[in-house]
């Protein structure tokens, strides 16, 4: 199995802030990683795909890049409808695997 | 709309049996790989099983082999989870996830095992 290594669990950032989040896998997986932004009460929600394609819909300001291991998720400038909690997930091979999680609250 | 939808969650006690049933709206689902993920409330996420357009191939996690089946039914646009001797560990939201060219959540649904 694929394991993916998210960093960090919790993160408290203000309004406007540029906040990053890290994906490790620990082997290769080409592009093959989805990000997603989960609610309270709600199913994820796709943001990023094939690592950083921004899916329909997504505002610009969440972002994606990396490939290989390595993979960061970035939103540019913080908003208030974005406290969430955020998950990677590869496909690359079943089983499906998905970091950890990051909850990420306004300071 | 593009969407799936959930249904069959209950509450059942430990060692009994429950079906959960998927309906796709809106896209191709004879042209996704299908899977079910669950999720312990406040907890994160975790794939439970998956299966080809044509259920060719069938996958599941070691935690519910031998316990779940997964099926679908193309002409039905519709995706289950059999779950039998169910254990309180497999308490959880069950999503149902549509893999093509983009992922496809469905709201999901909650079973709880206790008795």
């Amino acid at each position: 199995d694929i394991q993916m290594t998210q960093s960090p669990s919790s993160l408290s950032a203000s309004i406007g802030d540029r906040v990053t989040i890290t994906c490790q896998a620990d082997q290769d997986i080409t592009k093959y990683l989805n990000w997603y932004q989960q609610k309270p009460g709600k199913a994820p929600k796709v943001l990023i795909y094939y690592a950083s394609i921004l899916e329909t819909g997504v505002p610009s300001r969440f972002s994606g890049s990396g490939s290989g291991t390595d993979f960061t998720f970035t939103i540019s400038s913080l908003q208030p409808e974005d406290i969430a909690s955020y998950y990677c997930q590869q496909y690359e091979s079943l089983p499906l695997t998905f970091g950890q999680g990051t909850r990420l609250e306004i300071k | 709309e593009v969407q799936l939808v959930e249904s069959g969650g209950d509450l059942v006690k430990p060692g009994g049996s429950l079906r959960l049933s998927c309906a796709a709206f809106g896209f191709a689902f004879n042209t996704y790989s299908m899977n079910w993920v669950r999720q312990v409330p406040g907890k994160g996420l975790e794939w439970v099983s998956s299966i080809s357009t044509s259920s060719s191939y069938i996958y599941y996690a070691d935690s519910v082999k031998g316990r779940f089946t997964i099926s679908r039914d193309n002409a039905k646009n519709s995706l289950y989870l059999q779950m039998n001797s169910l254990r309180g560990e497999d308490t959880a939201v069950y999503y149902c996830v549509g893999q093509g060219e983009t992922y496809i959540w469905g709201q999901g649904t909650l079973v709880t095992v206790s008795s």
